[in-house]
């Protein structure tokens, strides 16, 4: 199966500032990266996700990279606000499965401080 | 539309309880997850499900059992419950698009279980 690892686990950035969370992966036929944000009490959300035949996705503030030579991509958050603090997953497919299972990196906790 | 939702929303058992989490969906969706996320661990997967009538393994699936007898429905089983169950369980599904097509999966708040 997959083997997904994230750094840092845990980030303090002051607001304005960016943060940069990464992860790797294992299997080289892994071709969907999802990122999730999870909210104090909530369960996860998905904030941006990225296919294997881009190098970089775009929404507002926030970007995903992905070097599939070196197995890792990249969530990035530019303009850092109070309410990005949250913890951030990664995760990657299991390309062997039918049913799309993900596995999750274990997360970064981010904290945006005024 | 509610979207994922889970029951109980907290729960204290004592070692050796049994206890049934209820995951409910109405977004006709065909896959549906359940995780436990613990410190430092992520989100690691349980048990889950492809359609109606259909489960398989996780990760860590021992201890648990689970049924999917409506489509809407994914229920999680303890039969005899530990103190290593002490977790948050987040119960998510996604629409089916194919084996290797793959889309935005949708979480449920979550249920806070402590076994004594």
């Amino acid at each position: 199966g997959e083997n997904v690892e994230q750094h840092p686990s845990t980030l303090s950035v002051q607001e304005g500032d960016s943060a940069v969370i990464k992860c790797t992966y294992s299997d080289s036929a892994s071709n969907y990266f999802p990122w999730y944000k999870q909210e104090l009490g909530k369960g996860p959300q998905l904030i941006i996700d990225i296919r294997s035949n881009v190098g970089e996705k775009k929404d507002q503030r926030i970007a995903v990279t992905l070097n599939k030579t070196a197995k890792h991509f990249s969530l990035h958050i530019t303009e850092t606000q109070p309410e990005d603090s949250a913890v951030y997953f990664c995760a990657a497919p299991d390309p062997a499965g039918t049913a799309s299972k993900l596995t999750f990196g274990t997360g970064t906790r981010l904290q945006v401080t005024l | 539309n509610a979207g994922v939702t889970q029951t109980p929303k907290f729960r204290v058992l004592k070692t050796g309880q049994s206890m049934t989490l209820l995951c409910a969906q109405d977004m006709n969706h065909e896959y549906m997850y359940w995780y436990r996320q613990d410190p430092g661990m992520g989100l690691r997967l349980i048990h889950y499900s492809v359609g109606e009538g259909t489960t398989a393994k996780g990760e860590v699936p021992d201890g648990y059992n689970v049924s999917r007898l409506k489509k809407q429905n994914f229920l999680l089983g303890l039969e005899s419950a530990a103190p290593s169950q002490t977790s948050v369980y987040f119960c998510a599904s996604r629409e089916a698009r194919g084996p290797n097509l793959y889309n935005e999966q949708f979480f449920g708040p979550g249920t806070r279980l402590t076994v004594l």
